[in-house]
């Protein structure tokens, strides 16, 4: 299976702070990443599919970029509703794997 | 937002069987082609159980391949798990989502509620 590692598994910022958050893939998976955000007690919510390309309605905000094995998910401008965990996800080859999770929290 | 149905018990006994079935709504079903079963734990995070397509053809996880069994009944609008021979391992939330191995457009952006399942004597 692909491992797909993810850092930080935790990290705490400002409103209207901009934070990187970076997945590596153990092999290459060209650009079939997706990160998903979870809010405590919801479902997972697609944020960035194709490594770059944003969800429709998803806050201009984010942001995906990267390729091959090294990805990364960059949140501008931080607001109180971006506390939640945050996943990638490869699906290059099955089984599709996700990320352990970052978790941010807004001070 | 959620659009789709899950729906099955949330105890099962331990070396019984987990059955879930989720309901996919009419204004999707025409763009609705691979759906998904996943599920989640504090301990190993999201995992990928398989893929069935609108026609049949499935795709298993092969950690989990010798206990699943995924179905469709398309004239309900209708996906189906069932997982053999349960444990406490597979107390977890289980999430039925639209996918798609070809446009990464359809691939897990729409979920359902998730059901939380406890196995359990």
């Amino acid at each position: 299976d692909i491992q797909m590692t993810q850092s930080p598994s935790a990290l705490s910022a400002s409103v209207g702070d901009r934070v990187n958050i970076t997945c590596r893939a153990s092999q290459d998976i060209i650009n079939y990443l997706a990160w998903f955000q979870q809010r405590p007690g919801k479902i997972p919510t697609r944020l960035i599919f194709a490594a770059s390309t944003l969800q429709n309605g998803v806050p201009s905000r984010f942001s995906g970029s990267g390729s091959g094995t090294d990805f990364t998910l960059t949140i501008r401008s931080l607001q109180p509703e971006d506390s939640a965990t945050y996943y990638c996800l490869q699906h290059k080859i099955d089984p599709c794997t996700f990320g352990q999770g970052t978790n941010l929290e807004i001070k | 937002q959620v659009h789709l149905q899950e729906s099955g018990p949330v105890l099962v006994k331990p070396s019984e069987t987990l059955s879930l079935t989720c309901s996919v709504p009419g204004d999707i079903i025409t763009s609705y082609y691979y759906n998904s079963w996943l599920r989640q734990t504090a301990g190993k995070g999201l995992e990928w159980i398989g893929r069935i397509s609108r026609t049949g053809r499935t795709y298993y996880n092969p950690s989990l391949k010798s206990r699943v069994t995924l179905s469709v009944d398309m004239s309900k609008n209708q996906f189906s798990l069932k997982l053999t021979s349960v444990t406490a391992a597979d107390t977890a939330v289980y999430y039925c989502a639209r996918d798609s191995i070809s446009a990464a457009l359809y691939l897990f952006d729409t979920w359902g509620q998730g059901t939380p399942v406890t196995v359990s004597s």
